[in-house]
């Protein structure tokens, strides 16, 4: 069962531009979600967070809002860098933690 | 401290043979989770243990996989036998509560052929 989907495999975006990656959930009892920054033959790292009793977080140029009537979670990066390409999962905890499929970004210069 | 310690970062087994996979969480996390990364089904969660107890595994595949925590640093998962198509990289996470986030290990890619 897909409890996290993230719809988009993949977005690319100039340097210099807003990225904006999205990320829906089925169970409204999710309360805490993750953003999740992945390179290859890395393992996942942290990126930013949100707790359910918030719609927004802010960390520097990354920024997540959490939409729970829609049950909708999207991470804004902006300005996006060359250096932000890379696949990006959303995750929620419960008590566990699931992920979704992942968005692959691609910054251009 | 190191962060999370995943052993082997590669293996390579026949099929049928049993293969382990190590994991040293965060000193001081109550929780460890361990997950299997594939093209086709993503980030999978296997199995969890919260102060080195199993609550979820309803996430391992088969009965030929199995996860222990003997303690609140280690973890194994292992797999008896191993089949091609249990070729994967399996993550292991810790992280220090509930709603916090988990840090993850560098991963174990395994090739059974």
């Amino acid at each position: 069962d897909q409890q996290v989907k993230q719809n988009s495999p993949s977005l690319s975006v100039q340097e210099g531009r807003i990225s904006i990656l999205n990320c829906d959930y089925t169970n409204s009892m999710f309360d805490y979600f993750l953003w999740y920054k992945k390179y290859p033959a890395e393992g996942p790292t942290f990126l930013i967070s949100i707790s359910s009793i918030k719609d927004k977080n802010e960390d520097g140029r990354f920024t997540v809002f959490l939409n729970k009537s829609a049950k909708h979670l999207s991470l804004h990066i902006v300005p996006s860098q060359p250096g932000d390409s890379a696949v990006y999962f959303c995750a929620v905890r419960f008590d566990g933690m699931r992920f979704g499929a992942g968005t692959r970004l691609t910054v251009k210069p | 401290d190191a962060g999370v310690i995943q052993s082997p970062r590669h293996e390579v087994t026949e099929m049928g043979q049993e293969v382990t996979l190590r994991c040293k969480p965060i000193s001081g996390h109550d929780y460890l989770f361990w997950y299997r990364q594939t093209m086709m089904r993503g980030l999978e969660l296997l199995i969890y243990f919260n102060n080195n107890v199993p609550i979820d595994d309803s996430g391992m595949p088969e009965d030929r996989f199995s996860a222990k925590m003997p303690n609140a640093s280690f973890s194994t998962l292992k797999i008896q036998p191993s089949e091609p198509r249990d070729s994967a990289v399996y993550f292991c996470a810790s992280s220090l509560r509930r709603n916090t986030e988990a840090f993850f290990g560098q991963g174990t890619r395994l090739t059974v052929v």
